[in-house]
């Protein structure tokens, strides 16, 4: 079975540009989870989609949001980018039903914002 | 909110020590899971423990769940180069996972 699949790796973007990042969970997980990770702050929880439908939310600015789709394939968007942007974006999915919410991670998108 | 405090921060060791590394919460938690990161990956899952006391071995790895179900432990037997990373506990819950802020190992050849 194939992992989770991050697109881009790298990405440089500047100050009040916006981004979108791709993430294509393991086949037949249902939920999908985005994190943010910075030396200063760890592992933060941004959202998590189940069902093309936002299920989980952490504490981001509006300017941080996503989406799924039916194939549960999922992206996320920064809007205004701002230089504390600048982190390696985590994805990670799970079959997400009762019981079953282990999460397995890609191998992220390492985004800096010049 | 449920923390998850890692202990120690940075562990900087030569290959063939032993060494444990230290989760612990005020929180009771239903299971507990550990990653292993490295530099410019995602984490990778290492183990889940679910039932208190467990005692979880994974070749030179062993992990215990605390009784309590509130702290957890990784101990590294003969450490080699290769066990160099970030180790991360964390708890999953509904599609949310609560991380520790890990302890980043060096082992030296």
């Amino acid at each position: 079975k194939a992992g989770v699949t991050q697109t881009p790796r790298y990405l440089i973007k500047t100050r009040g540009q916006q981004v979108t990042l791709s993430c294509s969970p393991i086949s037949g997980h249902r939920s999908v989870s985005w994190y943010q990770q910075t030396p200063g702050q760890g592992l933060q929880f941004l959202f998590e989609y189940f069902s093309e439908t936002q299920r989980n939310k952490g504490n981001f600015p509006g300017r941080f949001s996503g989406r799924q789709f039916s194939n549960s394939r999922s992206e996320m968007n920064v809007s205004t980018l701002e230089l504390g942007d600048s982190a390696l974006y985590l994805c990670a999915s799970s079959p997400g039903g009762t019981g079953k919410n282990i999460q397995y991670f890609g191998a992220g998108t390492r985004l800096s914002v010049l | 909110t449920q923390l998850l405090e890692q202990s120690p921060q940075f562990l900087s060791i030569q290959e063939g020590e032993n060494l444990t590394v230290y989760c612990n919460s005020s929180s009771v938690f239903s299971s507990l899971q550990w990653y292993r990161q490295e530099p410019g990956e995602g984490p990778v899952l290492l183990v889940t423990v679910v039932t208190g006391g467990e005692v979880k071995k994974l070749k030179r790895l062993t992990f215990q769940f605390g009784d309590a179900r509130k702290d957890s432990s990784l101990h590294i037997t003969a450490a080699q180069p290769g066990d160099t990373g970030l180790y991360l506990c964390a708890n999953t819950n509904a599609g949310k996972s609560t991380f520790g802020d890990g302890t980043t190992l060096t082992v030296k050849p």
